[in-house]
């Protein structure tokens, strides 16, 4: 069975700061694997995917990830951010044929002056 | 132009009651998905349908019942509410089949049940 793990509950950092939220996810097969950010009461909107090809994909609003097969990995980073950059961050990871996402538990993501 | 869309966006009801949420999507997806996250953020699928058809069922209590009238549409109907069942359910919706593409969410529907 496909899981993912979010290893920091809470992350704070200053704003102009680099960001990186570090992700690990246990499939036996090649993953699809997402990044989603879910601000304070909204939806859930992707950020950036990984599906095949270069393991370094670039995402909206500045995000880029990189894919790390040997290290099970999906790490989140952002060389700079913003204080609108505060919200929840969830990793994800999908499988071919199969319907099911499945989410970690969250990384809240806190913006200081 | 709403792409995923919940009604209603707040619901408080007693224990006992039965209450429905719906979803639309506008984008033309085959595969519609209803996820319930808990007061710790915890997000976990509930429901899967491809065009009307039910593919995931997770194991989630029968007093939640999906419904698809059409490839568009994927209400909830909860039976007997519990005070466990307070959470945010989230709609989305996919353009694949077969596969696990992107998925699109809809704004929420947090539901508290006193």
């Amino acid at each position: 069975a496909q899981s993912v793990t979010q290893p920091d509950i809470h992350i704070t950092v200053s704003e102009g700061a680099s960001l990186e939220l570090r992700c690990n996810y246990s499939y036996g097969a090649t993953p699809y694997l997402f990044w989603y950010v879910q601000s304070p009461g909204q939806g859930l909107q992707l950020l950036l995917k990984y599906f095949s090809g270069d393991t370094l994909v670039q995402g909206i609003k500045g995000f880029e990830a990189e894919f790390k097969r040997s290290q099970s990995s999906f790490n989140l980073r952002k060389p700079s951010v913003h204080w609108s950059d505060a919200a929840e961050y969830f990793c994800a990871v999908g499988a071919y044929g199969n319907e099911k996402l499945t989410f970690g538990t969250g990384t809240r993501l806190t913006i200081i002056p | 132009d709403t792409a995923v869309s919940q009604t209603p966006k707040y619901l408080v009801t007693q224990m006992g009651n039965d209450k429905s949420i719906k979803c639309e999507q506008n984008l033309g997806h085959d595969t519609m998905y209803w996820y319930k996250q808990d007061s710790k953020k915890f997000l976990k699928i509930m429901f899967s349908y491809n065009n009307k058809e039910l593919i995931i069922n997770e194991t989630v209590p029968n007093r939640f019942s999906p419904k698809s009238p059409d490839k568009a549409h994927l209400n909830l109907h909860i039976n007997s509410l519990e005070l466990g069942d307070s959470a945010v359910y989230f709609c989305a919706s996919s353009p694949l089949v077969g596969k696990t593409g992107e998925q699109f969410f809809g704004p929420g529907t947090r539901l508290t049940v006193l």
